[in-house]
């Protein structure tokens, strides 16, 4: 079974562009979560979506959006990008949220550097 | 707010000893706890996953406890590898609020001398 994917795997983008990093989780998952990490820190809760719905959202500005789709993989898009918005973004499934067998299961990354 | 703590930031160890990770986390309201290890600019991988009503669990030459009275988890790896060397990072998920994320410790970066 294929795990966590996720593209494109680097993105180069300048100041004010706009970006779209893709997400498909493990066969089976309907959760999906992205996470924000910068260098140095720990990942960062950005969205969960569960069933095409938004379960939950981070500390983060309206320029991040997300959705699900009808086969569970997930789209984040950054608008208005800034030079701060230069991470790790990582995607994680898993089966369902509010569990205690919640273990979600992680992506490779999508590695996003603005100019 | 739940806020994570790892202690220490970086730990370097030679081949062989064994050693303990800590993770303390300040809302003992968690589904559960989870530990991570990530390669140098790779995703997470997930190690072990000790759900609340638990105290520990087992993988290998990996143990976790979980004790949530005092807000603390700690990893013990024995015989320590080389190939042991990465960042391990800690998540706890809690009730109430955005259900189901995870909530990160800065890591503990650990380097194993051969």
């Amino acid at each position: 079974d294929a795990g966590v994917t996720q593209s494109p795997t680097h993105l180069i983008k300048t100041r004010g562009q706009h970006v779209t990093l893709r997400c498909s989780p493990i066969s089976g998952h309907k959760s999906v979560s992205w996470y924000q990490q910068v260098l140095g820190q720990g990942p960062q809760f950005i969205f969960q979506y569960y069933e095409k719905e938004e379960r939950g959202r981070g500390n983060f500005p309206d320029r991040f959006s997300a959705r699900q789709f009808p086969n569970y993989s997930s789209e984040l898009n950054v608008n208005a990008l800034l030079l701060g918005d230069s991470a790790l973004y990582l995607c994680a499934s898993s089966l369902m949220p509010e569990s205690f067998y919640n273990e979600q299961f992680f992506g490779p990354g999508t590695r996003l550097t603005v100019l | 707010k739940q806020e994570v703590t790892q202690i220490p930031a970086a730990l370097s160890v030679p081949e062989g000893e064994n050693l303990v990770l800590n993770c303390s986390f300040t809302d003992s309201a968690i589904y559960n706890l989870q530990w991570f290890r990530q390669d140098p600019g790779k995703g997470l991988t997930s190690l072990l996953l000790i759900q609340s009503s638990q105290r520990e669990q087992t993988s290998g030459r990996l143990n976790a406890s979980l004790d949530k009275s005092s807000g603390r988890s700690t990893l013990y790896i024995a015989a320590s590898q080389p190939g042991d060397s990465a960042t391990y990072l800690c998540a706890a998920t809690n009730y109430g609020g955005s259900q189901g994320n995870l909530i990160f410790g800065k890591g503990t970066k650990l380097s194993v001398k051969p």
